[in-house]
């Protein structure tokens, strides 16, 4: 079964540094989406990004952040300066079609921590 | 606004025996309920979702949830539980799309630990 992949897995960075989580989704798959998760909070809606554009944004996607299609199979989220608030779980999802989050396929994760 | 709480960090439960893992919610329209699952190392995965029709919803591993308008719950079950169920499940909801938006709102997430 296809699957959603991201790395890396775990990165740790300094606080003000830049960071590019990756994520490889499902290869026939448009839709894609940024969720993260602050330790023992909820899950919460980063992004969604289509044909090469945001489709919509929440109010923690300011402009510290930014995604990108660099090549017809990664998709990045970058966050220029790190923030100690920035340590979460970051998740990676995509989709062949438009929806909520029972269309999505999600990745594993990669665990973020900003010392 | 909406919203959705899981009011259990954790639930302990013997196998064989049924569990509930509870789910409330807050929308202001009609919700779209779905319930996910995540074992270590893995992604979300999609188990069950209500959006219409019979109240009790059932899907993947065996696996079902009871909408209840009255109370705004939208509880996980399972008759009879497996050690294989010990997991991290999470509660969503989204309100009937509006603007085309599907913005979700996950719960913190209940740990399922099944006992031998």
């Amino acid at each position: 079964e296809p699957e959603v992949t991201q790395t890396p897995s775990h990165q740790v960075t300094q606080m003000g540094q830049e960071v590019i989580l990756r994520c490889v989704p499902i290869s026939n798959h448009l839709y894609f989406y940024w969720y993260r998760q602050i330790l023992g909070q909820k899950v919460e809606f980063l992004v969604s990004f289509y044909n090469n554009e945001i489709s919509e944004k929440s109010e923690i996607f300011d402009d510290q952040f930014s995604v990108e299609r660099p090549d017809g199979s990664n998709f990045t989220l970058k966050i220029r300066s790190t923030k100690l608030e920035d340590s979460a779980m970051y998740f990676c999802a995509s989709s062949d079609q438009a929806g909520g989050p029972e269309t999505q396929y999600f990745g594993p994760g990669t665990r973020l921590l900003v010392l | 606004a909406q919203s959705v709480a899981q009011p259990e960090d954790q639930v302990n439960v013997a196998e064989g025996n049924p569990l509930t893992v509870k789910c409330t919610y807050s929308v202001s329209g009609n919700p779209y309920l779905f319930w996910y699952v995540q074992y270590p190392n893995r992604g979300l995965q999609f188990l069950l979702k209500y959006i219409t029709g019979d109240n009790l919803v059932k899907g993947s591993y065996g696996f079902e949830a009871e909408f209840n308008k009255s109370q705004t719950s939208f509880h996980l079950k399972k008759p009879s539980a497996l050690v294989s169920d010990s997991a991290l499940y999470f509660c969503a909801v989204r309100d009937s799309p509006s603007g085309g938006s599907y913005i979700p709102t996950f719960g913190r997430g209940t740990s399922l630990i099944v006992h031998p």
